[in-house]
């Protein structure tokens, strides 16, 4: 129940293409929905996040669709760059659970240009 | 804002030999710091919970007199892997929480080889 599936594990997207990444959870205790990049030997970057009270945000070409009801929630990013490339983690967490980041498995995503 | 660093990046030592990783986050307080371990094109495995001023919490599975937490201050946590031996060869990255948000920021990880 404490498990955060995302798919998918890999992605190849053309420049300028959108990228889609997806996750799904059980907790419905999770109030919290963060994304983190990471380049390779590098720590996760806070890329956005997301309250369960809010469906959409966006912050500049990122955008994360939530959605309560289906227990899902999903990353997008808008006209994808090389750049870009990069493994993405989706992960969500609870104050009463300390806020411990629940990770997903992550996704390769790899921007061709 | 909202940095945090970690100290050494890598580094290598011999089997046997303690090693310790300091986290500091730079810009703001974090009563509450977080260690994980990450292995090759996996995601991150949280290892524990350091509250300043507290014992750490550790996850399930975790060898809390191999893995030893300091938390000494509002902006210090110390990880120290005890008589290192290669299976412990890792990528260790800490996680800073500022005192009102929920948000976790990363510090940039430590590459650990033990021969």
């Amino acid at each position: 129940q404490q498990q955060v599936k995302q798919s998918p594990q890999s992605l190849i997207v053309q420049k300028g293409g959108i990228s889609i990444i997806n996750c799904a959870y059980e907790n419905t205790a999770f109030d919290y929905f963060p994304w983190y990049q990471q380049f390779p030997g590098k720590g996760p970057a806070l890329l956005i996040a997301i309250r369960p009270d809010v469906s959409e945000k966006k912050e500049g070409r990122f955008t994360i669709s939530f959605n309560k009801s289906a227990k899902q929630f999903s990353l997008h990013i808008m006209d994808s760059q090389p750049g870009d490339s990069a493994t993405y983690f989706c992960a969500a967490s609870n104050r009463e659970y300390g806020n411990k980041l629940v990770f997903g498995a992550g996704t390769i995503l790899r921007v061709k240009s | 804002g909202a940095v945090v660093s970690q100290h050494p990046s890598r580094v290598i030592c011999k089997s046997g030999t303690s090693v310790k990783i300091e986290c500091r986050s730079l810009d703001f307080q974090a009563t509450t710091m977080f260690w994980y371990r990450q292995f090759p094109k996996k995601s991150l495995m949280l290892m524990a919970t350091s509250n300043e001023g507290s014992k750490a919490t550790y996850e399930q599975g975790v060898e809390k007199d191999k893995f030893l937490i300091n938390h000494a201050s509002l902006t210090l946590s110390t990880l120290t892997v005890t008589s290192a031996h290669p299976e412990d060869s890792s990528f260790y990255i800490c996680s800073a929480r500022p005192l009102t948000s929920d948000t976790q920021y990363f510090g940039p990880g430590t590459r650990l080889t033990v021969l």
